[in-house]
């Protein structure tokens, strides 16, 4: 079974923090991903990677970076925590194959406050 | 840009019951795919059923089925004997290439 882990299941930090959320999954995928789920809106891509050191912006990157050093894991920066940051952060993987469904890791519940 | 729209942020249905959710979508693409996620609370999301965009005939997983509509750019998910289990958020996805675009999400209640 495929598996997706993040770091953390809740986190609380202060505004102005350096905040890293980290994913890893270990059925070698090669596309990660993270979302932001907020009620109402649904699912929005922050960013994805498809390779080592590869990335590209998703829907909403803003005050967001990502860094993916090796192919298991994938993480999540936010440079300075602001309150509207306060969200679930979802990461998930794929393969390449645009047929493969995405697995998800179970979430991580950040608090910016 | 794909957008998918999901008109029903909740609904309720009573066990052992038929409950339709519904979801359309927008593109301009002929080859894609589509899915339907399940959200348990506090649980991790899962795929319930997939479907091939050019494949006419609709994909059905156990209880669960797909009334796909190519040209009305509908994707509803059909879950027949409803169960308590079956209680979650659903949402609906759209895949072209390596990102998915999601709807807003169904919370649907199971009634005893």
């Amino acid at each position: 079974d495929v598996k997706v882990t993040q770091s953390s299941r809740y986190l609380v930090k202060r505004t102005g923090e350096k905040v890293f959320l980290e994913c890893v999954q270990d059925m070698d995928h090669e596309n990660m991903f993270w979302y932001r789920q907020d009620p109402g809106l649904g699912l929005r891509l922050i960013y994805f990677s498809y390779d080592v050191k590869m990335k590209e912006k998703g829907d909403i990157p803003e005050g967001y970076s990502v860094s993916r050093e090796k192919k298991e894991r994938f993480s999540l920066i936010l440079e300075s925590a602001s309150t509207n940051q306060t969200s679930m952060y979802l990461c998930a993987s794929s393969l390449l194959d645009r047929s493969y469904e995405q697995y998800f890791g179970p979430g991580t519940r950040l608090t910016v406050t | 840009a794909q957008t998918v729209t999901q008109s029903q942020p909740e609904m309720s249905v009573q066990e052992a019951e038929t409950v339709t959710l519904s979801c359309t979508y927008d593109t301009s693409e002929s080859d894609y795919y589509l899915f339907w996620y399940k959200q348990p609370p506090s649980r991790q999301m899962i795929l319930v059923i997939r479907q091939e965009a050019y494949k006419q005939q609709n994909a059905t997983e156990n209880r669960f089925s797909v009334n796909f509509q190519k040209a009305a750019k509908s994707f509803s998910l059909k879950i027949s004997d409803s169960q308590l289990g079956d209680a979650a958020m659903y949402f609906c996805a759209y895949r072209r290439n390596e990102k998915l675009t999601f709807g807003t999400g169904t919370r649907l209640t199971i009634i005893p």
